[in-house]
């Protein structure tokens, strides 16, 4: 397909367990974002790629959270030792412009901790 | 710390009329602003931005309204359809910062 694509859709994890969410953005789009978003709360800003470099990661809420994009296109969050309050929907996003409010946002993976 | 936000969590609009989703925002520092839609189980859509030297951008249907003495934006959707049920975001951000704030949403429901 032609917009961002992200795997797996639904995640349930056990407190404690790892989690690893893929995100394809749509091609040639050089900027990535990830982005969580809690029921009924609008997104918060997690990290952001240029390419293959991570040059915001702000956002990222403990040292728990990681993210990559290797070869500048398919990024992957990953969560460490999953604890309850991770339970929200992960939104990625890409862009093909810099400074630009207009991104393609993939549908989310939605996990739940248990 | 400063954030962006909504009047009013939900509205409900007769089919065929007007509807107005307002915003406010206390970053004095913002310039640009976007609203995005969301709909059940998808990620958000893109409708339109302005920056901050403009009062008003119109698109198909859509026109956003911007008042920087007030700190307020608002989206203006006209004759509304059932497919613009949806939860609407502002959004803003400020030239060199690649990260959108969004604020809470509002609920939009057409009424048939």
């Amino acid at each position: 397909g032609a917009g961002v694509s992200q795997s797996p859709r639904y995640k349930v994890a056990k407190r404690g367990q790892d989690v690893a969410l893929r995100c394809d953005p749509i091609s040639g789009h050089v900027s990535l974002f990830w982005y969580q978003q809690a029921l009924g709360q609008g997104p918060e800003f997690l990290t952001y790629f240029q390419n293959e470099a991570q040059l915001d990661k702000s956002g990222l809420p403990s040292d728990r959270f990681f993210a990559e994009r290797p070869e500048g296109s398919v990024s992957t969050l990953k969560i460490q030792r999953t604890q309850q309050e991770d339970s929200a929907v992960y939104l990625c996003a890409s862009s093909n412009r810099r400074n630009t409010g207009e991104l393609f946002f993939g549908e989310g993976s939605r996990l739940t901790v248990l | 710390g400063e954030s962006v936000g909504l009047h009013l969590p939900t509205l409900s609009v007769q089919e065929g009329d007007n509807s107005i989703i307002n915003c406010a925002y206390s970053n004095s520092a913002s310039d640009y602003f976007i609203w995005y839609k969301q709909e059940s189980g998808k990620g958000p859509q893109f409708i339109i931005d302005i920056r901050s030297n403009m009062d008003k951008r119109q698109g198909q249907r859509v026109t956003v309204l911007l008042n920087k003495t007030v700190k307020h934006l608002s989206l203006q959707i006209a004759a509304t359809q059932p497919g613009d049920s949806a939860v609407y975001f502002c959004a803003e951000t400020y030239f060199g910062n690649e990260k959108l704030t969004f604020g809470t949403g509002t609920r939009l429901t057409i009424i048939p």
